[in-house]
């Protein structure tokens, strides 16, 4: 799989809007970017994906960089609940991965009240 | 409907111990993945099964293993535990529709320490 570079920590103020970054400079045509969330004490929840297009849903916004060498997930306004470890994941065919994931070190966001 | 469920959520083992570990998919989930989180190596793939096969294991010693029943529920056990094996065990679930966009669900995990 290829590697993503994420911060390893990042800080927000509650009810502001928050950038999360990651630069996957060796992504292929065909990887699709992943984020998922992991919460204090609970197991990693699915955020969104995206291909080549900026993707919206009811929790986040993807931002995909043209050439795809980076992305950037978007909390449009971060609550308390929002602080948690936030990965990045390059996901190649499924014929050769399957429902793996490959895990890096993510970015720890914490959120200031 | 449920999320994944896994039981026990914590246990205590002693060096040289087994320990088998359960996960509940959700209903109509057909693949169940495992992965342990420690605080050195983060969350490590251990193999998922789908259609009570392995189809992928990741790279850990033989002394962990896995199975799947044929409602889709799997176990994973640990043999000869070491201190090392200390961790969280996630179990994820999905459809396994075939498509790499899909969506993986994960349980609140089993806490394991060995002592």
């Amino acid at each position: 799989d290829a590697k993503t570079t994420q911060p390893n920590s990042m800080e927000s103020n509650e009810e502001e809007p928050v950038h999360l970054p990651c630069n996957h400079s060796t992504i292929s045509g065909t990887d699709y970017i992943h984020w998922y969330r992991q919460l204090p004490s609970q197991g990693p929840e699915y955020v969104i994906h995206g291909l080549t297009s900026n993707v919206n849903n009811r929790m986040a916004s993807l931002a995909i960089a043209e050439d795809r060498k980076s992305s950037t997930l978007i909390l449009h306004r971060a609550t308390l609940r929002d602080a948690a470890v936030y990965y990045c994941i390059l996901r190649d065919s499924w014929e050769t991965s399957g429902s793996r994931l490959t895990f890096g070190e993510g970015t720890q966001l914490t959120v200031n009240p | 409907k449920a999320g994944v469920t896994q039981t026990p959520r914590y246990l205590i083992k002693t060096r040289g111990q087994q320990v088998t570990l359960s996960c509940s998919p959700i209903s109509g989930h057909r693949s169940v993945s495992w992965y342990q989180q420690t605080p050195g190596q983060g969350l490590q793939f251990l193999f998922e099964y789908f259609s009570e096969t392995q189809r992928n294991k990741g790279n850990f010693p033989g002394r962990f293993s896995g199975r799947q029943f044929s409602n889709s529920r799997s176990e994973m056990n640990v043999s000869t535990l070491e201190l090392g094996d200390s961790a969280l065990y996630l179990c994820a679930s999905s459809v396994t529709s075939g498509k790499i966009q899909e969506t993986q669900y994960f349980g609140p995990g089993t806490r394991l320490l060995v002592l």
